[in-house]
């Protein structure tokens, strides 16, 4: 078990440029989620997976962000068009169906120039 | 959208003392409860999980405790230690089938040697 990973680590780019993360999770584990996290605040949800279905997306999220996870395990998260108010932590997690404790990684933190 | 509370925001302590923090949540629909500990560059690990009315879980020197009717669960920690530093965050379920965990923003708790 190598745990949940994240890549990249840190990602910095250009206002309107397209960024995607790719999160590896627990081979075990069916559920996939995705977080935001700003200084001084908690993980915001964005969304979550279970195996290859994308069953909950976040309300206040944006159209320009996209998330797949085509055949079950690993996950990617795509920014169309950055903007300055996306920079921030994004963590992913995953687990077992049910209510489990969620295993994060270390997050990729992007900053917007 | 759930509004997880958290208090203090923050809280300085001397190594061997004993601590405690609130996270307050909707009582109404709840599900589960949800601890986790973050260290500086390191990831978001799952401390407890809790659903019942009067749980109360341990784990070493950490534990906490679940008040379904009124909304809150505090967390207590005896015999600070300073690899204790961490921020602590509570998160709860929406409920209605809904997966989407709502965190609070966070206690960051520094114990002083």
């Amino acid at each position: 078990d190598t745990g949940v990973s994240q890549d990249p680590r840190h990602k910095i780019t250009k206002r309107g440029q397209n960024v995607t993360f790719r999160c590896d999770p627990i081979s075990e584990h069916n559920r996939l989620y995705w977080y935001r996290q700003t200084l001084g605040q908690g993980p915001e949800f964005l969304t979550y997976f279970q195996n290859e279905a994308q069953l909950e997306k976040s309300r206040l999220l944006s159209d320009r962000f996209s998330a797949e996870r085509p055949k079950g395990s690993f996950s990617t998260l795509e920014i169309q068009r950055t903007e300055q108010g996306d920079s921030a932590m994004y963590l992913c997690a995953s687990s077992f169906v049910g209510n489990q404790p969620q295993h994060f990684g270390d997050g990729t933190r992007l900053s917007i120039l | 959208i759930l509004n997880v509370e958290q208090s203090p925001q923050s809280l300085h302590v001397q190594e061997g003392d004993s601590t405690n923090f609130t996270c307050s949540f909707p009582s109404s629909n709840f599900y589960a409860l949800h601890w986790y500990r973050w260290e500086t560059a390191k990831s978001p690990e799952a401390l407890f999980v809790m659903t019942l009315n009067g749980d109360e879980k341990k784990k070493g020197r950490i534990s906490a405790t679940l008040n379904t009717k009124e909304g809150y669960s505090y967390l207590y920690i005896k015999g600070s230690q300073p690899e204790d530093s961490a921020t602590y965050l509570c998160a709860s379920y929406s409920g209605a089938g809904s997966y989407q965990l709502t965190f609070g923003k966070g206690t960051k708790l520094s114990v002083i040697p």
